[in-house]
């Protein structure tokens, strides 16, 4: 059965505090990997999209990388308006969200 | 550009009511797809319509089902309620289908069933 794991479930990190969220994976027949960010009481909003092993997409402090085994969202220098949940998803044989890492930027 | 319009935005029923909850996509849309979002089992998806016909379906029992109209909106419907059906429902649209992942996120409706 696919299986999408984030880690770590929260992370708290300083203002400028470049960090790392992972999102590990099985699937069979990866057909995507997506990653969204949600802030409270709002839906997902899309972040980047990533379809092969080695893959790398970029927005302002935001990096997403792809392995065959996992997706790393690479935060640069983050600003307390980055705090959010961000999610993983996969598609195989159907979309599977993963639990979603929980991030806190304080100034 | 309008956005992703669910409604209602909350709403409680009691056990054995029914509900429908209803979806307006991103102009120019025409996928439609269901999640429920609940602390306990995160966000799952529920089906997706592409074009009026339903184009996948998560693993939910029967008495979640759904419809799109030819104008792209679309309606979810939970028959028999239960308690555990208490979630966020999410709807989102996509130009191309859900499987390019490029989802609009409506704001959801959050149904509590008591």
């Amino acid at each position: 059965e696919d299986q999408v794991t984030q880690s770590p479930e929260a992370l708290r990190l300083q203002e400028g505090e470049s960090s790392s969220l992972n999102c590990s994976y099985t699937v069979s027949g990866l057909r995507g990997l997506f990653w969204y960010r949600q802030d409270p009481g709002k839906g997902p909003e899309f972040l980047f999209t990533l379809y092969s092993a080695g893959e790398e997409k970029e927005k302002e402090r935001l990096k997403a990388t792809l392995t065959k085994k996992e997706s790393f969202l690479h935060i640069t220098a983050p600003k307390p308006e980055d705090s959010a949940t961000y999610l993983c998803a996969v598609r195989g044989n159907d979309m599977r969200f993963g639990a979603g890492t929980r991030l806190t930027v304080k100034p | 550009k309008a956005g992703v319009t669910q409604t209602p935005r909350y709403l409680i029923k009691t056990r054995g009511q029914q509900v429908t909850l209803s979806c307006s996509p991103i102009s120019g849309h025409r996928s439609v797809s269901w999640y429920q979002q609940t602390p306990g089992q995160g966000l799952q998806f529920l089906f997706e319509y592409f074009s009026e016909t339903q184009r996948n379906k998560g693993n939910f029992p029967g008495r979640f089902s759904g419809r799109q109209f030819s104008n792209s909106r679309s309606e979810m419907n939970v028959s028999t309620l239960e308690l555990g059906d208490s979630a966020l429902y999410l709807c989102a649209s996509s130009k191309q289908g859900a499987d390019t992942g490029e989802l609009f996120f409506g704001e959801g409706s959050r149904l509590t069933v008591l």
